[in-house]
């Protein structure tokens, strides 16, 4: 089953808006990770949060993590057409090894 | 190679026949994972293999999924007697870290099993 779950299933916005996309899990993270994915290819990483971090920029990222309501955030700033994709988070639990994916959010960027 | 390779890109399989899906991970990656996608969703988790010891396969949804990696490095997927519902992309990711790093995907392999 999965981990995450992203929210909301689908965005559509203007370019030069902001996309913000959240991620709510259940269990106890060592890691929280975005992946991208446009259609038809494989899962890009974007960016790793640890556990024992509130806030993390890559580029025109942010990232977020609350771990006290087990939730995680990514905003993309001043977004482009070419940001359309697929966001995932992924979470990679305390006492294994795997790292589990949500359903993603479907974002659409608008020229 | 620079990067996770996966064969074939496309599998279209009857009911009922074995499929073989192959994945070779980045030069020196010690863990690599098998992931199911279906069309709209998420990748789902189906196993994990730390060199060739295959530490986690909860996630095969039956007896007629079988993961093998066994020299630590190509990995192959397989299914056997496979049904409709088999019919997804099924992702390859590798990482240099045992556990826990950031994951590098293949493109997949599409099986449509009619």
């Amino acid at each position: 089953s999965q981990q995450g779950e992203e929210d909301p299933q689908a965005l559509s916005i203007q370019e030069g808006e902001n996309a913000t996309m959240n991620c709510s899990y259940k269990t106890s993270i060592n890691n929280l990770q975005w992946y991208r994915q446009n259609s038809g290819r494989g899962l890009v990483h974007l960016i790793l949060i640890r556990s024992n971090e509130r806030e993390k920029h890559s580029g025109r990222l942010r990232v977020t993590l609350d771990t006290s309501k087990k939730s995680s955030s990514l905003l993309i700033t001043a977004s482009r057409a070419a940001d359309t994709a697929s966001y995932f988070c992924a979470t990679v639990p305390y006492n294994n090894n795997d790292m589990r994916f949500g359903a993603g959010t479907r974002l659409t960027v608008k020229p | 190679g620079a990067g996770v390779s996966q064969s074939p890109r496309y599998k279209v399989a009857k009911r009922g026949q074995d499929v073989a899906l192959r994945c070779d991970p980045i030069s020196g990656h010690v863990s690599l994972f098998w992931y199911q996608q279906a069309l709209g969703q998420g990748p789902e988790f189906l196993t994990y293999f730390q060199n060739e010891a295959q530490l986690d396969k909860s996630g095969l949804p039956s007896d007629r999924f079988f993961a093998e990696r066994p020299e630590g490095s190509v990995s192959t997927l397989k299914i056997q007697r496979t049904q409709q519902e088999d019919s997804a992309v099924y992702l390859c990711a590798s990482s240099s870290k045992p556990n826990t790093g950031e994951l590098f995907f293949g493109e997949g392999s599409r099986l449509t099993v009619l």
